[in-house]
């Protein structure tokens, strides 16, 4: 049973445009949400985090969006740059250590 | 060291053979973790440790993980009689409290068991 889902494999998305990753979780008692970076041949990086008292955390050209009720997040990347191109993932808690990550979803910036 | 430091990198293991995978954590920090990675997946939890307690081993997949921090600073991941499943990219994290400070990865020790 997957509690984090990241329905999109891969994402292609052009230079200087929005960037949209999306992420759904089913346990309602998530409480803590993270995005991490990822590429090839190293440890996730993190990104952003937002707790669920929030429904909105920006961070430069990041911001991430949390709907409890449709238990959905997304991170928005705007402008999308090259060096963006890396794997995302969402990762969700419930108010301990234990992190619950989605598979990820690989986004490709074009020139 | 500046960042969480993994080592070996690169670890190719005939079946049945033991392997142990060691993790420098970032200097100062309380927790870590380790986390089980195989292609095309998030990471999974294996276990937790605030300084040498060992607080939470409930994703080790079998009693042939152990993990250790005897001193509260560096930690081993060992795995006993390795099998074909086992191989994945084994992450170690570290972060100086609680869940709401950051975690930092190390870049992970990639197991290949032929």
């Amino acid at each position: 049973d997957q509690q984090v889902k990241q329905n999109s494999p891969s994402l292609s998305v052009q230079e200087g445009r929005i960037s949209i990753l999306n992420c759904d979780y089913t346990n309602s008692m998530f409480d803590y949400f993270l995005w991490y970076k990822k590429y090839p041949a190293e440890g996730p990086t993190f990104l952003i985090s937002i707790s669920s008292i929030k429904d909105k955390n920006e961070d430069g050209r990041f911001t991430v969006f949390l709907n409890k009720s449709a238990k959905h997040l997304s991170l928005h990347i705007v402008p999308s740059q090259p060096g963006d191109s890396a794997v995302y993932f969402c990762a969700a808690s419930r108010s301990n250590y234990q992190l619950i990550w989605g598979a990820g979803t690989k986004l490709i910036i074009k020139p | 060291g500046a960042g969480v430091s993994q080592s070996p990198r690169y670890k190719v293991a005939k079946r049945g053979q033991d392997v142990a995978l060691r993790c420098d954590p970032i200097s100062g920090h309380v927790s870590l973790f380790w986390y089980q990675q195989a292609l095309g997946q998030g990471p999974e939890f294996l276990t937790y440790f605030q300084n040498e307690a060992q607080l939470d081993k409930s994703g080790l997949p079998s009693d042939r993980f152990f993990a250790e921090r005897p001193e509260g600073s560096v930690s081993t991941l060992k795995i006993q009689r390795t099998q074909q499943e086992d191989s994945a990219v084994y992450l170690c994290a570290s972060s100086s409290g609680d869940l709401g400070n950051t975690i930092y990865f190390g870049e992970g020790s990639w197991l290949t068991v032929v």
